[in-house]
């Protein structure tokens, strides 16, 4: 069965960037939107973006002028880069690989704290 | 951005009660709709995609039905197990928005 695991520091300075990486293992990474969900503490779940296997990109328009998101498929892992963060952006951090038909496979989440 | 709602924000029942979630669109999302289960602490689950289409492992308890912008979800005998918060997502556009979330607890 897939497995996604994401990794990354927990704590991030207010303005610097933040980085994050999914690796995806006993599973294929082609034909599938890799994903990147967020859930700050106690609320709801935001959708952050996607990139396809062929590297097609589609980001959050809340998040696009911040947000990077990015592909090494011989590793099987993607990754997600958001710049100039503040405590706003505090939350937990999933990915998934997602079917054309919206079918996802979650990650078990990473929480990243934006704190001087 | 497509908004998706969802009602109640919160609702408490028996043991063995019917539960339904409503969840409406902001404009025709066809199909294309998930509902997921999150348990405190865990990552959501996918319980039906397509509106009704039970994901392989799920109990035939939980059912979807609807299209076009209005939808629900049903538990058929609230089990303990069943506490969570649950979520609608539509994937018809990017972004693929969620709905706020229904929490059901036991009475």
């Amino acid at each position: 069965q897939v497995q996604l695991q994401e990794s990354g520091p927990g704590l991030v300075r207010p303005s610097e960037t933040l980085s994050l990486t999914c690796t995806v293992s006993s599973g294929s990474i082609s034909s599938f939107y890799l994903t990147w969900i967020r859930q700050p503490p106690g609320k709801g779940l935001e959708w952050i973006g996607y990139i396809s296997y062929n590297e097609l990109t589609y980001y959050n328009p809340s998040l696009k002028s911040r947000l990077t998101i990015s592909l090494d498929t011989p590793k099987n892992q993607f990754s997600l880069t958001l710049r100039s963060v503040t405590a706003a952006d505090t939350a937990v951090y999933y990915c998934a690989r997602c079917s054309a038909a919206g079918r996802c496979y979650w990650g078990q989440g990473t929480l990243v704290t934006v704190s001087s | 951005d497509i908004q998706m709602t969802q009602s109640p924000s919160s609702l408490s029942a028996s043991v063995g009660d019917r539960v339904t979630i409503t969840c409406q669109a902001s404009q025709d999302i066809s199909s294309y709709l998930n509902w997921y289960q999150q348990k405190p602490g865990k990552a959501p689950k996918l319980l039906i995609y397509d509106v009704s289409n039970l994901e392989t492992g799920v109990p035939s308890r939980f059912s979807g039905s609807g299209s076009g912008t209005d939808f629900t979800f049903t538990i058929n005998g609230l089990q303990p197990e069943d506490i969570a918060t649950y979520y609608c997502q539509q994937y018809d556009n990017p972004p693929f928005t969620f709905g706020p979330g229904t929490k059901v607890y036991i009475k």
